[in-house]
Order: structure tokens, then C-alpha cells, then sequence
């Protein structure tokens, strides 16, 4: 089935720093990735939607050049957190479709990364 | 814009007891239905949807869901719970825009 890798799981940054989070479809190809934002104990916020070969497009109140997003192929997008300070904490989770996805409006998602800045 | 609400932010229930998870959307156009289960630090996984056709939709893990369109319900059942049932769940909605949404979620908790 479709699968998608997010690397990577766990990260600690000290405050200022810039840290990539990678999101690769392994076996199908990604012509849509979402990236998402969860607090503890809450839902997924979609932070931004990215089509392979396209700026991103980001959702209102999402900073544009704090969460830098790259998809520049069919398997892999980026998110950077840049100038990252605490209050950026949390955990980032990215989905992807495409051709090969497990059925039409189906989204499969990686499992995490959980961001902690000190 | 489509929305999902969830009741019940946490529910509990004791090992074979029913499982009865609530959701409801508001969505403008026919809506594509999911229902996603998280296990702690992972991410989502696909328990089952509903895209069109049979409004009764089995997934896994012997759970289903029923899509209402008169009551704008995909409530989420499975007639006897497991320990291994204990988790987040989420149910999702997406309409033509294909923006997903998704609900607060609900964490389910297994008695012994």
C-alpha cells in the first residue's frame, strides 16, 4: 500500500536555529502534499497545500517565511522551520496523494515529527 | 466552508462494550467522509470513508460508520471494543475544494 516517510521523528533545536522536516511518498507519486500542525491534545491544522512544481499554498494566519515548504519532486516535500522559537513546538505531520494513492480524496499520512525548541 | 464537530471529546467504555463515536459535518456540497485513527506520536492512519454509493461503509478493525445525510452524521460503531481500540480518533471531511478538515477528535479509552 501507500506509504509516506517523515524524517525526522523527534527533533530538539535551540531557539533561533532552522530545522527540515522531510516528507517522502516511497511508493507512489505525490502530486499533492498537505502539511499539518498538532497541539497537544487537539486536531490537525492544515498549515499549508503544496502541488509538485508550485509555491505552496499557505492557510490564513500561517506565516509564509517562518514555515519555508519545497516540493520540488513527486516524492519528497520539505518543511523548514526557520528562526524556530519555542512557541513553534509541536508536532508537524504531512499527507500526500497522487496517482497510486489507496482510492480517490484518500490522503496517507506520515507519521510525525515532533519539533521541540528550546 | 466545511466543518466537522465531534461530541464528546473522551469516551470510555469497557472491553466488548459497544463503541459509539459521534460526528457531524456541515459541508455546502456532497461531502467525501473519513474517519482516522492515531495512536500516541503517530501519525493518522484510515480506518474507513465514504466517498459514494452504500451509505453503510465497513473499515478496519471491525469498525463502521454510517453516513445520514438528513442528519449530517458519520457516526463511527464497532460492536465490542479491545484494548487495542484505545487511541485518538478523528473524523474528517472533504468537499470539492479538497480541503480536508478535520474534527477535534475523540479519545477513546478501554476498560479492562
Amino acid at each position: 500500500g501507500a506509504v509516506v516517510s517523515q524524517h525526522p521523528s523527534w527533533v530538539i533545536c535551540k531557539s533561533g536555529t532552522s530545522v527540515k522536516i522531510e516528507c517522502r511518498s516511497l511508493d507512489f507519486q505525490a502530486t499533492t502534499m498537505f502539511w499539518y500542525r498538532q497541539f497537544p491534545k487537539q486536531s490537525l491544522m492544515l498549515m499549508a497545500t503544496s502541488n509538485e512544481g508550485s509555491k505552496a499554498t499557505y492557510e490564513q494566519g500561517v506565516e509564509k517565511d517562518k514555515f519555508l515548504i519545497n516540493h520540488a519532486s513527486l516524492t519528497l516535500s520539505t518543511l523548514t522551520v526557520t528562526s524556530a522559537h519555542p512557541e513553534d513546538s509541536s508536532f508537524y505531520i504531512c499527507s500526500a496523494e497522487g496517482p497510486g494513492s489507496p482510492g480517490a480524496n484518500v490522503l496517507t499520512f506520515g507519521a510525525g515529527s515532533r519539533l521541540t525548541v528550546l | 466552508a466545511q466543518s466537522v464537530t465531534q461530541l464528546g471529546s473522551h469516551v470510555s467504555v469497557s472491553e466488548g462494550a459497544l463503541v459509539l463515536l459521534r460526528c457531524n459535518y456541515s459541508s455546502s456540497v456532497p461531502p467525501y467522509l473519513f474517519w482516522y485513527v492515531q495512536y500516541p506520536n503517530q501519525g493518522l492512519q484510515l480506518l474507513l470513508k465514504y466517498t459514494t454509493g452504500a451509505t453503510l461503509v465497513k473499515g478496519i478493525n471491525g469498525f463502521e460508520a454510517e453516513f445520514k445525510k438528513s442528519e449530517t452524521s458519520f457516526h463511527l460503531t464497532k460492536p465490542s471494543a479491545h484494548m487495542s481500540d484505545a487511541a485518538e480518533y478523528f473524523c474528517a471531511v472533504r468537499d470539492n475544494n479538497n480541503d480536508m478538515r478535520f474534527g477535534a477528535g475523540t479519545r477513546l479509552t478501554v476498560k479492562p
